[in-house]
């Protein structure tokens, strides 16, 4: 059973078209939920860490928000550099972090 | 730089072989993790330690060990290599307070 999953697989923006990422998940006992982003052939970069449901968070033109069920990764007019994978996290307890498939954005110009 | 180290950055092996990923973590991390990324099936949990001793085991073949050296540095050793272990290797370490891990530049495994 997934306990991370990640929608849309894919995402094309035009540059400055403001658009959602979402991760859904199911642990119970949820300790930390996480997004990276990885560029090709690198490995990912720590974005954010949510705690609790109603937290929100802000880095540049990316904002995550947190419910009990799901993560949202708002991208404000976005830039051909952030073409990027954006993947999330989940922790459990203190069991180890797993991550979902990843959404794979790009953004022409 | 993110402060955790890997090396090789490339390996090309033939089938059969055995090979060694070193890991170093970022200064102060006590924990050290594995993943293998492959393109179908994203980043999957390999193992974990914390100060030397083995914490969690995730997807790992038998074929596949791990272990972290009181340096805390950390190696993960992949034996009767297949064609299916071509992958990309990353290592992550954290303090273990809950924050989130700090992933190193990869190890990219070719078997031919």
């Amino acid at each position: 059973e997934d306990q991370v999953t990640q929608s849309p697989e894919a995402l094309r923006l035009q540059e400055g078209e403001s658009s959602s990422l979402n991760c859904s998940y199911t642990v119970s006992g949820l300790r930390g939920l996480f997004w990276y982003r990885q560029d090709p052939g690198k490995g990912p970069e720590f974005l954010f860490t949510l705690y609790s449901a109603g937290e929100e968070k802000e880095k540049e033109r990316l904002k995550a928000t947190l419910t009990k069920k799901e993560s949202f990764l708002h991208i404000t007019a976005p830039k051909p550099e952030d073409s990027a994978t954006y993947l999330c996290a989940v922790q459990e307890g203190n069991n180890d972090m797993r991550f979902g498939a990843g959404t794979r954005l790009t953004v022409k110009p | 730089d993110s402060g955790v180290t890997q090396t090789p950055k490339h390996l090309i092996t033939a089938t059969g072989q055995r090979v060694t990923l070193r890991c170093s973590p970022r200064s102060g991390d006590l924990s050290v993790y594995w993943y293998q990324q492959s393109l179908d099936q994203g980043l999957q949990f390999l193992i974990q330690y914390y100060n030397g001793e083995e914490r969690a085991k995730g997807n790992i073949l038998e074929r596949f060990s791990a272990q972290q050296f009181p340096d805390l540095h950390s190696e993960l050793n992949l034996s009767s290599l297949e064609l299916g272990d071509s992958a990309l290797y990353f290592c992550a370490s954290s303090s273990g307070q809950g924050d989130g891990y700090t992933f190193g530049s990869g190890t990219r495994l070719t078997v031919v």
